[in-house]
This record gives C-alpha cells, sequence and structure tokens, in this order.
C-alpha cells in the first residue's frame, strides 16, 4: 500500500530533551516536506526536501533540523524542544515538487513539557 | 493582504443544499493550486486539483480566476459526510507553497 508513515503518533516530552520524528514513504517521491499546524495558523511549513541531500527551509524553520540521507526517510530533528514546539506535525510526500499532489502522513501529536 | 485567505466558517449548510467557498491569494504569479480536505484531527487529503479551465469531479467543482486572484469549491447535493474543514492550498512558485486556514463545513441532517 502506498503511504507515508510516521513515528511516533504521540510523544510527551520535556524542555531540552532531543528527539526525532521519523518520516518515511514508498512511492519513490523525491519531494518532501515537514508541515507543523495549529489552532488558528493552519499548516505552515517548516522544511522542505527536493531531492537526496537537498533541504531547504520553509517557512518557520527555526529550531528544527531535517536530513534527506536516503530518498525514501525524512527525519525531523528537535535538538531542544521548547513548549512552543508543542504543535501536530505532518510529513507529506510528492512525486517530484510541490506542484503535484502531496500525500500526507497520519501526524505526530507532539507536546513539549 | 494574507497571502492566502479563506473564510474560517463554520458553514452550517442543509444536508442537499450547494455550498460555496472562495479562497484567494496574494501572488499573481501563483503556479498551481488545491483544495485538500481534512477531517478533525486526521491528515489532509486531496480533493481537487484546480485548472484554468475549471475542474469537475462529481459533485464537486473548482474554479480558478487569475484576474481576481481566487479560487473557488462548489459542492451541489451536499451530504453529511462532506462535513469537514476544506483547505485552499497555493504554490507561490520557487516551491513556496501556502496552505490556507481552512473552511469548515458542517452538513446538518
Amino acid at each position: 500500500e502506498a503511504q507515508v508513515t510516521q513515528n511516533p503518533r504521540y510523544l510527551i516530552t520535556v524542555t531540552g530533551k532531543k528527539l526525532t520524528v521519523t518520516c518515511s514513504q514508498n512511492m519513490n517521491h523525491e519531494y518532501m516536506s515537514w508541515y507543523r499546524q495549529d489552532p488558528g495558523l493552519g499548516l505552515r511549513q517548516i522544511y522542505y526536501s527536493m531531492n537526496v541531500e537537498v533541504t531547504d527551509k520553509g517557512d518557520v524553520p527555526e529550531g528544527y533540523k531535517v536530513s534527506r540521507k536516503e530518498k525514501r526517510n525524512f527525519p525531523l530533528i528537535l535538538e531542544s524542544p521548547s513548549p512552543n514546539q508543542t504543535s501536530l506535525y505532518f510529513c507529506a510526500s510528492s512525486l517530484s515538487s510541490s506542484y503535484n499532489e502531496q500525500f500526507f502522513g497520519p501526524g505526530t501529536r507532539l507536546t513539549v513539557l | 493582504r494574507k497571502e492566502v485567505e479563506q473564510d474560517p466558517g463554520p458553514f452550517n449548510v442543509p444536508e442537499g443544499a450547494t455550498v460555496a467557498f472562495n479562497c484567494t491569494y496574494s501572488n499573481s504569479a501563483s503556479q498551481s493550486f488545491f483544495w485538500y480536505r481534512q477531517d478533525c484531527r486526521k491528515e489532509p487529503k486531496l480533493l481537487m486539483s484546480v485548472y484554468s479551465s475549471g475542474n469537475e469531479d462529481g459533485r464537486f467543482t473548482a474554479q480558478l480566476n487569475r484576474a481576481s486572484q481566487y479560487i473557488s469549491l462548489l459542492i451541489r447535493d451536499s451530504k453529511l459526510s462532506d462535513s469537514a474543514t476544506y483547505l485552499c492550498v497555493v504554490n507561490m512558485g520557487d516551491d513556496k507553497i501556502i496552505f490556507g486556514k481552512g473552511t469548515r463545513l458542517h452538513i446538518l441532517p
């Protein structure tokens, strides 16, 4: 089944404790992206990647890192999480660019205490 | 003007009615447009791409008005299962993609 998977789905952590949210797609998509969704603010892009070893900042990259060592994986790293990073995070992928339909993962609900 | 703007609603519409939403965008050079549907606490899913010539899929019709810089979504014969949040998505070029904050739709029995 073609899909985007994220892990974990739910995470409660404390300020400053490094964490990684994994994202993997099995559709051989080149473009991958991370978003956060907050009430009243909608979906905002954090980082995106056009292909392996190519990553770019979205609208809200501060406090996040990403890597794209393999085509299928695009982990989101929070080196020192803070409470304002409490949010619902979605990973997405598309065939070749943001001009194509994006397929979203199921989301990761992160709470930073 | 906000980059992508939608009426947040909620739109409370009786079953069987026709409902329409608009979404305005600020960048006249925007390249591509989409409507996504998002159910509560779930991931967004593509509903329709919006082409210059318009696009129809069953009860759903999407249109683009470049001169006035808006896209629209029309839902005919609405069903209870159409209740969701509808997200307007605009690609503004240079891979800058902006999501609207969404319009909430409630279909009433």
